[in-house]
């Protein structure tokens, strides 16, 4: 079966610092993957997907960046942390064509100091 | 914007009734999908509706679709304590999703 991890679960930073959080996908072939943010209470916003390795296309501009180096692998990055980039940070993977549900991950809590 | 938007904000209900929560979006969509969020936690996927269907059931959970409205429902039959969530829709167009912003529901035992 299909499993996504999702880590550090919680992660606290102060502002300027860098960012790497890692999102892996286990019992799938070149999956569609995803980043969200959701702030406190609100929905999600979709930041980044990728459809390949290498391939990767930005929803939102921001001072975030996303990488796929490996098939089932997407890291979020940031060179340096804002204080509007806390909150909670959310994986997911679909199959790759249309009509297809998301599976998500657990998520990360990003506090920013 | 893309995303949906779910009526009500809140809800509270009794054990055993019924939850109705309403989403509304604006552009033209492959599906609409329904998914439930615990707190703190990812959201789970609950069931997916095409855009030339009209009605879908799974379990307790009846989902419909008005194309015309640009309008879904979600129904949650004889609800339970463990349905206490946040539920989002979700609409799709390729390989994009744009979600609203949510309903939460809470019942009470």
């Amino acid at each position: 079966s299909q499993t996504i991890h999702q880590w550090p679960a919680t992660l606290v930073q102060p502002v300027g610092s860098p960012l790497s959080l890692e999102c892996t996908v286990e019992g799938t072939s070149n999956p569609n993957l995803y980043w969200y943010r959701q702030a406190a209470g609100r929905g999600l916003q979709l930041l980044f997907y990728s459809v390949g390795i290498g391939q990767i296309s930005s929803e939102v501009p921001q001072n975030l960046s996303a990488s796929r180096p490996q098939d089932r692998q997407f890291i979020l990055s940031s060179k340096k942390l804002l204080l509007s980039d806390s909150g909670f940070y959310l994986c997911a993977w679909s199959v790759g064509y249309s009509n297809q549900p998301q599976h998500f991950g657990d998520g990360t809590r990003l506090s920013i100091l | 914007s893309q995303q949906g938007e779910e009526d009500p904000q809140a809800l509270s209900i009794q054990e055993g009734e019924n939850a109705t929560m309403n989403c509304s979006y604006k552009t033209s969509i492959n599906n609409l999908q329904w998914y439930r969020q615990n707190s703190g936690r990812g959201l789970v996927h609950l069931i997916l509706i095409r855009s030339n269907e009209r009605e879908k059931h799974s379990g307790r959970l009846r989902v419909t679709l008005d194309t015309s409205k640009k309008s879904s429902s979600l129904l949650i039959t004889a609800s339970r304590a463990a349905d206490t969530a946040s539920y989002f829709c979700a609409t799709g167009t390729g390989n994009q999703f744009y979600f609203g912003t949510g309903t939460s529901l809470t019942v009470i035992p």
